[in-house]
Parts: C-alpha cells; sequence; structure tokens
C-alpha cells in the first residue's frame, strides 16, 4: 500500500519569503509517479507537476521548484519570493503503475501575509 | 485548454434522497475517477473506471453508490439513498490513458459541493 505524509499542517510566511513545502511518500512499488496539486479558496485541484519515480533531476519552474530525493523518500516543494496569490492548500500524491488512484497527503494550508 | 467541468456546482439534497453528481472528462482521455474530499481533510478515491466498466474502487464506494457513462461525454456518480456524512466536495478527474505510459497525470474538475441535511 502507498502512503504520503505531509507533516507541515499549516505554514504562515510574510510576502517574498522561501517556503519548502515537505512531502515524505512511502511505496513498495519501484516504479511511482509524485505530484504536485494546489487548492486554492475557490476549491478546484491545480495540477502542478508530475515526477516519475527513474527521473530524480529536480525542477524548477518559475518560483517554483521541486526536489526529489529517492534516498530519503521526500518529494519536497519549494516557493520562492512567494506572493499572497500562492496562499492555498497544498497536496502532495502518489500512484503507481497502471492509471491507478492517487493516494493523498493530508495537504499543508500554506497563508502568505502580505 | 482542455479541461474537466462539473454539474452542479453546489447541491443542497435531504437525507435519503437520491443525487446524480455529472462531470464531462476531457474528451481524448480514456480513464475517470471519483474523489472525494470531506471538509478540511484529505483527497480520498472513490472510484476508478475505463473501458466502460468499473477498474478499481474504495471500501467507501459501497451500494449506495454506482457510476455510469450514459453517452460518449459524461461520467456520472449517483448515490442513492443520501446520509448525513455524503456531505463533502466531490471531485471528478480524468486522464488520458497512454499506453507505454505508467501512469498519465490525472486532471481534476472544480468539485461539486453536496449538502446533505
Amino acid at each position: 500500500a502507498q502512503k504520503v505524509t505531509q507533516a507541515q499542517t499549516e505554514i504562515s510566511v510574510v510576502e517574498k519569503e522561501d517556503v519548502t513545502l515537505d512531502c515524505v511518500y512511502e511505496t513498495r512499488d519501484t516504479t511511482y509517479y509524485l505530484f504536485w496539486y494546489k487548492q486554492p479558496p475557490s476549491g478546484e485541484l491545480v495540477f502542478l507537476i508530475r515526477r516519475n519515480s527513474f527521473d530524480e533531476q529536480n525542477e524548477i519552474s518559475g518560483r517554483y521548484s521541486w526536489n526529489f530525493q529517492k534516498s530519503t523518500s521526500s518529494f519536497n516543494f519549494t516557493i520562492t519570493a512567494s506572493q499572497v496569490v500562492d496562499s492555498a492548500v497544498y497536496f502532495c500524491a502518489l500512484t503507481v503503475e497502471g492509471n491507478t488512484p492517487l493516494v493523498f497527503g493530508k495537504g499543508t494550508r500554506l497563508s502568505v501575509i502580505a | 485548454e482542455p479541461e474537466v467541468t462539473q454539474t452542479p456546482s453546489h447541491q443542497v439534497t435531504q437525507m435519503g434522497q437520491e443525487v446524480i453528481l455529472r462531470c464531462v472528462p476531457i474528451s481524448n482521455h480514456l480513464y475517470f475517477y471519483w474523489y472525494r474530499q470531506i471538509l478540511g481533510q484529505k483527497v480520498e478515491f472513490l472510484v476508478s473506471f475505463y473501458n466502460n466498466e468499473i477498474s478499481e474502487k474504495s471500501e467507501i464506494f459501497d451500494d449506495q453508490f454506482s457510476v455510469e457513462r450514459p453517452d460518449g461525454s459524461n461520467f456520472t456518480l449517483k448515490i442513492r439513498s443520501t446520509k448525513l456524512e455524503d456531505s463533502a466536495m466531490y471531485f471528478c478527474a480524468s486522464s488520458e490513458g497512454r499506453v507505454g505510459v505508467g501512469a498519465d497525470t490525472q486532471y481534476f474538475g472544480p468539485g461539486t459541493r453536496l449538502t446533505v441535511l
């Protein structure tokens, strides 16, 4: 069975600060896929990134970056120079091969204060 | 950009009533899913659907629930006799299901907030 742990329930930062959201996963499968989704106050789930287990390259997209470390089973998400619009709940999720269901973490609520 | 749509955005019903939640997945996607999120909690899988049949379901998806793809575009979730604890946000998702790709990204609709009184 798969499991995703997001130990940080809530984080509050001041605008322009950098913030890292932690995600630790568990799976016995050697091939798996990790995701981050953003849930803004309006409630929808917005896809941010997909990473497969055989690609450990870190990724940067604008102010967002992701650090995937198989050795520690972590897939952390950093927002650089945070903005108020980044305020949302962020979910890390995991699935394995075969278009199987996503297993979500409990989410981290990020509040960015102006 | 193609997106998953869901109707209605908010449904209020009385306990014991039947509700049907509707979804239009992205047109070339082959896998469809329903998830739910009780207020303030994590997103939980209900059921997945492929090739006109259920491919996987969770323990939550009991006999009160059913899914259907009545035509080429809609994907519905029916709750036969709603209970108070069915109050949640229900998300539909779809993925492309490409051959040779282990797991395609699931794209989510905006959700239907179901309130059972």
